[in-house]
């Protein structure tokens, strides 16, 4: 298995405050991304990272900011929590940033914002 | 815009035999690379089969291949002897140069004893 860590794994929060989600790698990958999974829309990318410092938007981008001080270390960050960004939120790495992308996910953080 | 679809919301099917899940896609690039991954219900995401566009041959990987047919932009997943840990969703994926991954909705797969 990948050795990705992704933390908290489930969280309940209230709306309007800040929620950051950590995903760690121990593969010395060079992309990180950020998905989320919602019913009847299958993963959608969020924010991806191609190097320390280095990170783009992905196609949902609004509402959400990240960090990547380190190789290991990707951060999500909901700035001001709102109900609409309930979801299953899952960390990828991929050694490659080619067409053979194959990205491999850490485990889930299911979020819940009340 | 929808750029892959997987028509099958649900399908069965009995221990031991094949199922193909299908996967069609939209695009207007020639280089693109086809993903498959499987969700159980644990959650996890696990990578099972890629294919390349310019790949000659159909993709194969223990139990399961991909049918992949470029003219008809489909790339079926095809799984052989179906065994009860098979049960779990399916997504279809796609990448083409210059963006990012896109996910198709997912199909939800039963295998019956």
């Amino acid at each position: 298995d990948a050795g990705i860590t992704q933390s908290p794994r489930h969280k309940v929060t209230e709306t309007g405050t800040p929620v950051t989600l950590r995903c760690h790698q121990t593969e010395n990958h060079r992309y990180m991304y950020w998905y989320r999974q919602d019913p009847g829309h299958g993963l959608r990318l969020i924010h991806y990272s191609y190097g320390v410092k280095d990170t783009d938007k992905g196609e949902v981008s609004d509402g959400y900011s990240v960090s990547r001080s380190k190789t290991e270390d990707f951060l999500l960050t909901l700035e001001s929590a709102t109900s609409s960004q309930t979801s299953v939120y899952f960390c990828a790495i991929s050694e490659r940033g080619d067409l053979k992308n194959i990205q491999y996910f850490g485990a889930g953080t299911r979020l819940s914002v009340l | 815009a929808q750029k892959i679809t997987q028509t099958q919301p649900g399908m069965f099917v009995q221990e031991k035999e094949a199922v193909t899940l299908d996967c069609t896609y939209d695009t207007s690039d020639p280089s693109y690379g086809l993903f498959w991954y499987k969700q159980p219900s644990s959650g996890e995401m696990i990578f099972l089969i890629y294919q390349g566009s310019y790949d000659q041959q159909n993709a194969t990987e223990g139990r399961y291949s991909l049918n992949f047919q470029k003219a008809r932009k489909s790339a079926n997943l095809v799984i052989s002897a179906s065994q009860l840990g098979d049960s779990a969703m399916y997504f279809c994926a796609m990448r083409e140069a210059d963006n990012d991954m896109r996910f198709g909705a997912g199909t939800r797969l039963t295998v019956k004893p």
